[in-house]
């Protein structure tokens, strides 16, 4: 079965570092996402990103965080300069549709578990 | 702003016995809704997902159901399994939206 795969797995970075968070969204699908739950907190959306650009941003998407598309697998999010406050598990999903449009599915990874010390 | 709200917080059942979950929502226009399971440290999985016209989905043991009126939803685990412990999440979106919108969750321990 297809799914969403996330790397690294926990990445722990020093306070006003830059980070990358990678993912490799399911092959056919046209919609990305990255969400963030902070630990013991609800999921809250960030990002969705169809056509190469932005479709979406919530407000936690400041000018610190920016989404690439570098090439036709990947799908990374940035974090420019990291507060404590960043750390959280960052979730990856895609879909074939977005997530407004009817019974379409949006499978989400792993997670990347951020810690900023 | 689109609302999501879960209810209980919580909740400790023995295995082999039912339970429901509950979620209210204000999402307008409304496009649908799903259930996802969440465990520990792990990425939600779906279990359902539901347009306006539906009122009832079920997989295995799973069954959600959509009252699009009251804009309530309920999810019913049958004959609880110990590996059903975990993170219930009800999630919604509005059509043109590209986002979900996550509940904060019921949290599932099922005891021998």
């Amino acid at each position: 079965e297809p799914e969403v795969t996330q790397t690294p797995s926990h990445q722990v970075t020093q306070m006003g570092q830059e980070v990358i968070l990678r993912c490799v969204p399911i092959s056919n699908h046209l919609y990305f996402y990255w969400y963030r739950q902070i630990l013991g907190q609800k999921v809250e959306f960030l990002v969705s990103f169809y056509n190469n650009e932005i479709s979406e941003k919530s407000e936690i998407f400041d000018d610190q965080f920016s989404v690439e598309r570098p090439d036709g697998s990947n799908f990374t999010l940035k974090i420019r300069s990291t507060k404590l406050e960043d750390s959280a598990m960052y979730f990856c999903a895609s879909s074939f549709t977005d997530a407004g449009a009817g019974g379409t599915e949006a499978f989400f990874g792993q997670g990347t578990r951020l810690t900023v010390v | 702003k689109n609302q999501v709200e879960q209810s209980p917080q919580s909740l400790i059942i023995l295995e082999g016995k039912n339970c429901t979950l509950q979620c209210n929502y204000t999402v307008s226009p409304f496009s649908n809704l799903r259930w996802y399971k969440q465990d520990t440290g792990r990425g939600p999985v779906s279990l359902t997902i539901m347009t306006f016209s539906e009122n009832t989905k079920s997989n295995g043991r799973y069954t959600a159901t959509l009252d699009a009126d009251t804009k309530q939803s309920s999810l019913h685990i049958t004959a609880s399994q110990l590996s059903d412990s975990a993170s219930y999440i009800c999630v919604v979106s509005a059509m043109g939206d590209y986002k979900l919108s996550f509940g904060a969750g019921t949290t599932v321990t099922v005891r021998a």
